[in-house]
């Protein structure tokens, strides 16, 4: 079965630090899709990065960079000097590509960025 | 608008009542999802639709719940006999067919059951 865990509840940093949000997940197919959501305080889900299991590659856009190693099953998310606009809850989530079109997301991590 | 719209963006309803609750996919985004958010938690999966099918309603918690679209492009979701367990924030997404795509999601629906 598939299953997204996210360990981190709650996460506090200030500003400009840097913070890693972990992702660990569970999948019986070959073929999967990891993706990374940020929800603000309004609610909407805003789609951040998607993944394929066949690329490992790291991914950097600006401040945010991923790091997918399917060796642990991780695809961990790094705010790189944090800013209070970054506050929010981050999901991790899966979608497996011969077992059906959900997305499985894990429970969230709330990050906290403080001034 | 571009994004997927939902509507209405609060609904309260009394116990036992019955409910719709709509969404507007982005124009061409031939699958379209209904999750559940409860307070604190992730998405909850409900049912996904490819065209104007349901492909999996595998996340339907019981019979009370249902959802079509009949064209293809808006879907209803529908919950009778509402329950206080009910209330949450529905969250609609849409995608473009083929594997390598993501969801784009509406700003959700809080439902308050009372």
């Amino acid at each position: 079965a598939q299953k997204v865990t996210q360990a981190q509840t709650e996460i506090s940093v200030v500003e400009k630090e840097d913070v890693t949000l972990d992702c660990v997940y569970e999948t019986r197919d070959t073929t999967y899709y990891l993706f990374w959501y940020k929800q603000p305080p309004s609610g909407e889900l805003v789609f951040l990065i998607r993944r394929n299991s066949f690329d490992e590659q790291n991914e950097i856009s600006g401040r945010y960079s991923w790091n997918f190693q399917k060796s642990t099953s991780s695809f961990n998310f790094t705010i790189t000097a944090s800013q209070v606009v970054d506050s929010a809850v981050y999901f991790c989530a899966l979608r497996e590509d011969n077992y059906g079109q959900n997305f499985v997301f894990g429970p969230g991590t709330r990050l906290s960025v403080l001034p | 608008g571009a994004g997927v719209s939902q509507t209405p963006s609060n609904k309260v309803t009394e116990k036992g009542k019955y409910v719709e609750l709509r969404c507007d996919p982005i124009s061409g985004h031939t699958a379209l999802y209904w999750y559940r958010q409860s307070l604190g938690q992730g998405p909850e999966f409900l049912i996904y639709f490819q065209g104007t099918g349901a492909a999996d309603d595998s996340g339907l918690p019981n019979d009370r719940f249902f959802a079509v679209r009949p064209e293809g492009s808006v879907s209803t979701l529908k919950i009778q006999r509402t329950e206080r367990g009910d209330s949450a924030v529905y969250l609609c997404a849409s995608r473009l067919t083929g594997s390598n795509t993501e969801a784009f999601f509406g700003q959700g629906t809080r439902l308050t059951v009372v």
